[in-house]
């Protein structure tokens, strides 16, 4: 039972540069989510999808690209990376939504632009 | 604006006892508890989706009161293992752009 899970774990960049961050969860969830986490921020929202192809903004879009043509993967792209962006980076996945349903989180990728 | 959880910090000795809250600017529709540990993931605890419901898992009990647009979570007879930062979850939608919420988390650490 492999779950959820996240590549790559660790990942360095360059400022400019394009990224995908990628996410496959096992379980046939409907929903999916990508966070990022960082000192003083806590986890906000990037962007989640209900389905494959149905997919919404969150909190903190900008900067980022996502794209859900299959139920059990969800990457997430940063089109052209800021060091801003250097943050650690959860996918999450629930059966339901997420106001009723538990949230099962990825191991997580650790990001940093240089 | 998230959720704002208190306190910030805290630490006890195996055995005794804490409690954590979490308090909203809006009205909350259901809460979420999770438990972070250092370099790991989020782990969900418990969800409470009716106001006043109260939830146990093991040692651990979480009540929601609606009016007062707070939860608290009761941590009972601690373990070293509950060592970790607790964060509370929740959503709502602002002109049609949903949010998932978490709180400012709090830190707990649990000494032998």
């Amino acid at each position: 039972d492999a779950g959820i899970t996240q590549s790559p774990r660790y990942k360095i960049t360059e400022t400019g540069r394009q990224v995908t961050l990628m996410c496959h969860q096992t379980w046939s969830h409907s929903y999916m989510f990508w966070y990022r986490q960082d000192l003083g921020h806590g986890l906000r929202l990037i962007y989640y999808s209900a389905a494959a192809d149905i997919t919404d903004k969150g909190e903190v879009p900008d900067g980022y690209v996502v794209s859900r043509s299959k139920t059990e993967n969800f990457p997430l792209t940063l089109e052209s990376a800021t060091r801003s962006q250097t943050s650690v980076y959860f996918c999450a996945s629930s059966l339901t939504g997420p106001g009723t349903d538990t949230q099962y989180f990825g191991p997580g990728t650790r990001l940093t632009v240089l | 604006q998230q959720p704002v959880q208190s306190p910030q910090a805290v630490i006890l000795r195996e055995g005794e006892d804490a409690v954590i809250n979490c308090s909203s600017s809006k009205a909350l529709y259901s809460v979420h508890w999770y438990r972070q540990k250092h370099g790991e993931a989020p782990v969900f605890l418990m969800i409470l989706l009716k106001g006043g419901e109260q939830k146990g898992h093991e040692k651990i009990s979480a009540s929601f009161n609606e009016k007062k647009q707070q939860s608290s979570l009761y941590l009972t007879a601690s373990q070293l293992s509950y060592s970790g930062t607790y964060f509370c979850g929740t959503e709502e939608t602002t002109s049609g752009t949903y949010k998932y919420i978490f709180g400012t988390g709090t830190r707990l650490k649990v000494l032998a």
